[in-house]
């Protein structure tokens, strides 16, 4: 089945500052990619999604990056704020299959 | 409109007792997710229901575990005989359909005495 690992487990940036957060997938056909923010007690938030027949995608001061080749794809925050500080969870599936593989979480701390 | 409804938002109980958890997913989202999150780790995949396909239940920890969907509405995660590892927040989520983005409830937060 599917493996997703995601690195690192804990972040700590200064505001203003950029945050990556890079997964890895074992499954060569997994196809699309979500990015879920859980703020502490909260439900999880889809922040962006990425489908394989692209590279890159951006919404505003997020940014995702996807190598097929390299099996591995990577969340970037850029200007950082302290409202990012969150946990953030890396996704991973494929067409025709209903399992959602979630990474472990990355926890974001911005320091102001 | 109104989003995944899960109830009862808290629920404490004896160990060896069986509890219910409800989840109303979006109206018209056909593929419907529960989750396990223990104290701050991970999602862990439960059981899917899409449409009125056999649901995938490979996530099932054990046979104490059950759930239930009828058609494209509410769902329940049964557990029966709790054990003091099943307490937990339990997520309810809801998409369009497979490969979608999922709309996630609050949580049941489940704990066992």
């Amino acid at each position: 089945g599917e493996n997703v690992e995601q690195h690192p487990s804990t972040l700590s940036v200064q505001e203003g500052d950029s945050a990556v957060i890079k997964c890895t997938y074992s499954d060569s056909a997994s196809n699309y990619f979500p990015w879920y923010k859980q703020e502490l007690g909260k439900r999880p938030q889809l922040i962006i999604d990425i489908r394989s027949n692209v590279g890159e995608k951006k919404d505003q001061r997020i940014a995702v990056t996807l190598n097929k080749t390299a099996k591995h794809f990577s969340l970037h925050i850029t200007e950082t704020q302290p409202e990012d500080s969150a946990v953030y969870f890396c996704a991973a599936s494929v067409t025709g299959y209903q399992k959602v593989t979630f990474g472990t979480g990355t926890k974001l701390q911005v320091i102001p | 409109g109104a989003g995944v409804s899960q109830s009862p938002s808290n629920k404490v109980t004896e160990k060896g007792k069986d509890v219910e958890l409800r989840c109303d997913p979006i109206s018209g989202h056909t593929a419907l997710y529960w989750y396990r999150q223990r104290l701050g780790q991970g999602l862990e995949f439960l059981i899917y229901f899409q449409g009125n396909s056999a649901p995938d239940k490979s996530g099932l920890p054990s046979d104490r575990f059950s759930a239930e969907r009828t058609g494209e509405s509410v769902s329940t995660l049964t557990i029966q005989r709790t054990q003091q590892e099943d307490s937990a927040v339990y997520l309810c989520a809801s998409s369009l359909g497979p490969i979608q983005p999922q709309h996630f409830g609050d949580g049941t937060r489940l704990s066992i005495l």
